[in-house]
């Protein structure tokens, strides 16, 4: 089964304005890494949080990790046009291959 | 340098074609990675390298076949590809294989079979 499930919804603010996405996965990891991805352009790593933290901020960007409810979410502050992207979560499970497991993704579209 | 390469950009061949994605980072990196990635889904996993030996491969067939000639470069070799297999590939290194290091992402390929 594919780790990182992200709620497939697109989302739309307008600049300025928060955006939140959620990610769930289904077994235990050793960390759970966000990515960025510009239309039909390569990934940019966010932000990486392990297993045993719960929070962690990078910039405008924070990220929760809820291992007993195996989610996790990923909040970008005052959204600028340029965050238009699609957001993807990526697992690491703790036992298994030691590989990125993709969720699906989110679309974030911000109005200028 | 944290920049991954690749070229070309764009690539249209028919399914009788032979061509060649290739792929470089001069971060030092050890591990190298292609993936495929349709349009509106997460990249797949195709291949890992780890100092330069394949270690990974998610089943591909034969008609990719992966080459890491040093610790720099990566190709993809293409032949007989399917109009399914149009997709952007993707190439990506990281520090060290495994999921603990962050992947740093090349723009892609944009393949089209025709």
């Amino acid at each position: 089964s594919q780790q990182g499930e992200e709620d497939p919804q697109a989302l739309s603010i307008q600049e300025g304005e928060n955006a939140t996405m959620n990610c769930s996965y289904k077994t235990s990891i050793n960390n759970l890494q966000w990515y960025r991805q510009n239309s039909g352009r390569g990934l940019v790593h966010l932000i990486l949080i392990r297993s045993n933290e719960r929070e962690k901020h990078s910039g405008r960007l924070r990220v929760t990790l809820d291992t007993s409810k195996k989610s996790s979410s990923l909040l970008i502050t005052a959204s600028r046009a340029a965050d238009t992207a699609s957001y993807f979560c990526a697992t690491v499970a703790y036992y298994g291959n030691n590989r990125l497991a993709f969720g699906k993704g989110n679309q974030v579209v911000v109005i200028p | 340098d944290t920049e991954v390469t690749q070229t070309p950009k764009h690539l249209v061949m028919g399914m009788t074609n032979k061509k060649s994605l290739k792929c470089e980072q001069h971060m030092g990196h050890r591990a190298m990675y292609w993936y495929k990635q349709k349009a509106k889904k997460p990249p797949e996993l195709m291949f890992v390298y780890s100092y330069e030996k394949l270690s990974i491969n998610e089943s591909v067939p034969s008609r990719f076949s992966p080459e890491c000639p040093n610790s720099s470069l990566l190709n993809l070799h293409l032949h007989a590809l399917q109009p399914e297999d149009s997709a952007l590939y993707l190439c990506a290194s990281s520090h060290g294989q495994g999921g603990t290091y962050e992947q740093y992402f090349g723009p892609g390929t944009r393949l089209t079979v025709t």
